[in-house]
């Protein structure tokens, strides 16, 4: 079977670094995404790994190691409107549907 | 521009009702999917459709079929719906690049009672 797996839930402080891991095994591998999910809205589209080392866009850094099947999602300088979900997802080929996690809801609080 | 849009945004039914979802795109992508998302289980594949005229079934096909009417639109329709299929139903669209990102709309929220 394929499956990913992520933490459920995961809380932190305002402005600290908080690490969201997620371990893969597919039939196959292309990359791994990360999509963010606030409350009631739609999954958008974070960061993209293909590559074995780390992504840094901003705030947010992903990385990824094919050898270990695993990547991580770390979010910096933790604000408020950081509490959603986020998703980790295998692309088994290119051009194919995305296999998605559960997803880890994190809590960021004051 | 405005991305995938879905409608209805709500939808209550009674059981064994049938019902369509509509799904639109102006990004001019070639494939397009289909998602249910219930609480703890993440997103689910409904179906998807690589391109104009084909259509494949992802994980959870089970009470549903869709047309890809065109490149633009694919919806998803329910023929008896079953409480089981309280959900939210999100549509979503890519284009093939290397990181084969979606871009979702804002998502149909079923009842079926």
């Amino acid at each position: 079977g394929q499956s990913l797996e992520q933490p459920s839930e995961v809380t932190a402080v305002e402005g600290a670094i908080v690490q969201i891991n997620c371990t893969y095994q597919t039939s196959g591998f292309y990359g791994l995404s990360w999509y963010q999910q606030h409350d009631g809205g739609a999954p958008t589209f974070l960061s993209y790994n293909a590559l074995d080392g780390l992504e840094e866009t901003g705030r947010f850094s992903s990385f990824l190691s094919r050898s270990d099947s695993y990547g991580y999602l770390l979010l910096q300088e933790l604000q408020m409107k950081d509490s959603a979900s986020y998703f980790c997802a295998v692309s088994p080929q290119a051009g194919t549907a995305l296999i998605f996690g559960k997803g880890t809801t994190l809590s960021v609080s004051s | 521009n405005a991305g995938v849009t879905q409608t209805p945004k709500f939808q209550v039914l009674k059981t064994g009702q049938s019902m369509t979802l509509q799904c639109a795109q102006d990004m001019n992508h070639n494939s397009m999917y289909w998602y249910r998302q219930d609480p703890g289980m993440g997103l689910r594949l409904i179906y998807y459709s690589a391109s104009e005229g084909t259509t494949d079934k992802g994980e959870v096909p089970n009470g549903y079929n869709v047309s890809r009417l065109n490149k633009r639109e694919f919806s998803l329709r329910l023929e008896s719906a079953a409480p089981s299929q309280t959900s939210v139903y999100f549509c979503a669209s890519s284009s093939p690049s290397g990181a084969d990102t979606q871009y979702f709309g804002p998502g149909t929220r079923l009842t079926v009672l």
